[in-house]
């Protein structure tokens, strides 16, 4: 059973737009979410999280929504350039309950943006 | 700073043989970990560790063995390769509390 659900597997963007990339989760006990951009051939790199004591987080271009009752995360790029063109995971973890080490991965979006 | 170092990048196996996927890093991290990534899947846990010494099973461990003996390195094992362990396997550290760095992954394709 999917504990981080990633529903969109892709999503286009004009450049200067805002893409909204969206995530839900099942498991209650998640309390620290991440978000990871990948490109082609690389690793996936840390991009922004949120603590399950706050409902924003800022960084830059990137802000990271979190609704609890809903169990949904967004994180919002703007304005998106084509170098964001990757794939973007969601990944959440169980801090409090000791496994703040192990990470649940959703399946990822890709996003594209043009030109 | 290399970060997080994978050799090989691609490895090409016959069923029933065994190899090694090494990983290294140079940030003095306590917890290491390594994930595979299928398509349609995302990155899942395979085994992690928190310190030299430590080990333990992360979601899908079958087929796989590791060892810390040295804070630095963090290598997987197969014993005995199989086609549904073809994946892109990726090492990964951190401190505690801290998001983790990845290595740039190990492309296996088992025949």
């Amino acid at each position: 059973d999917q504990q981080v659900k990633q529903n969109s597997p892709s999503l286009s963007v004009q450049e200067g737009r805002i893409s909204i990339l969206n995530c839900d989760y099942t498991n209650s006990m998640f309390d620290y979410f991440l978000w990871y951009k990948k490109y082609p051939a690389e690793g996936p790199t840390f991009l922004i999280s949120i603590s399950s004591i706050k409902d924003k987080n800022e960084d830059g271009r990137f802000t990271v929504f979190l609704n609890k009752s809903a169990k949904h995360l967004s994180l919002h790029i703007v304005p998106s350039q084509p170098g964001d063109s990757a794939v973007y995971f969601c990944a959440a973890s169980a801090r409090s309950g000791g496994s703040n080490y192990k990470l649940t991965f959703g399946k990822g979006t890709l996003l594209t943006v043009n030109p | 700073n290399a970060g997080v170092t994978q050799t090989p990048k691609f490895q090409v196996l016959k069923t029933g043989q065994s190899m090694t996927l090494q990983c290294a890093q140079d940030m003095n991290h306590e917890y290491m970990s390594w994930y595979r990534q299928d398509p349609g899947m995302g990155l899942r846990l395979i085994h992690y560790s928190v310190g030299a010494g430590i080990t333990d099973q992360g979601e899908v461990p079958n087929g796989y063995n590791v060892s810390r003996s040295t804070t630095e390195d963090f290598p997987l094992r197969l014993l005995s390769a199989a086609p549904s362990q073809t994946s892109v396997y990726f090492c990964a550290s951190s401190f505690p509390g801290s998001p983790l760095h990845f290595g740039n992954g190990t492309r296996l394709t088992v025949t």
